[in-house]
């Protein structure tokens, strides 16, 4: 089955400065890779989502990009804010697989002032 | 518009006895995901359904079952409860079965003593 990996598993930024977490997936076959925020006792709350047909996806400070080769996907938050303090995670779904997410492990971000 | 909700938010059992979480998708979904989530750790699927019939399981024992209705809720089922299924439980619904968004519910937090 699909497997996925996330990386930090904790990440501190200065206000202001960009965060990048990574995930890598092992199935070539995955085509949906969402990205959720999830804050302390709160739900999952998905923030972008990219299909495997395209390279990147942007949308204001938040960007994600995909290289189908080397089956890894990126997050990159810019000039963070102290309400982007959260765990994030990443997923992965395989074609034809219906919504079954395969998450990762998470990353906890803190962001300091 | 609500969201997805779920009912109870929290509640504890004793080894051995049985439990029924709730969940109604979001309006205008017609389907729903069920996800175990450990503390500290990425969501994991449980199964899937949609037209009232379970379409993917993941790998979790018989001891958890569930149900849909006509009108798309849907029932959790742990039977024999075991301290290790103690975590958060989250509903997520979507419209149709491949690839669209999720929408998470704030979870069921279920605690066996």
């Amino acid at each position: 089955g699909e497997n996925v990996e996330q990386h930090p598993s904790t990440l501190s930024v200065q206000e202001g400065d960009s965060a990048v977490i990574k995930c890598t997936y092992s199935d070539s076959a995955s085509n949906y890779f969402p990205w959720y925020k999830q804050e302390l006792g709160k739900r999952p709350q998905l923030i972008i989502d990219i299909r495997s047909n395209v390279g990147e996806k942007k949308d204001q400070r938040i960007a994600v990009t995909l290289n189908k080769t080397a089956k890894h996907f990126s997050l990159h938050i810019t000039e963070t804010q102290p309400e982007d303090s959260a765990v994030y995670f990443c997923a992965a779904s395989l074609t034809g697989g219906g919504n079954k997410l395969t998450f990762g492990t998470g990353t906890q971000l803190k962001v300091e002032l | 518009d609500a969201g997805v909700t779920q009912s109870p938010t929290h509640l504890i059992k004793t080894r051995g006895q049985q439990v029924t979480l709730r969940c109604s998708p979001k309006s205008g979904h017609d389907t729903v995901s069920w996800y175990q989530q450990a503390l500290g750790q990425g969501p994991q699927f449980i199964f899937q359904y949609y037209e009232e019939e379970e379409r993917q399981r993941g790998n979790f024992p018989d001891r958890f079952s569930g149900h849909q209705f006509p009108n798309y809720s849907s029932e959790l089922n742990v039977n024999a409860l075991l301290l290790g299924d103690s975590a958060l439980y989250l509903c997520a619904s979507s419209f149709g079965r491949n690839n669209s968004p999720l929408h998470f519910g704030n979870g069921t937090r279920l605690t066996v003593t």
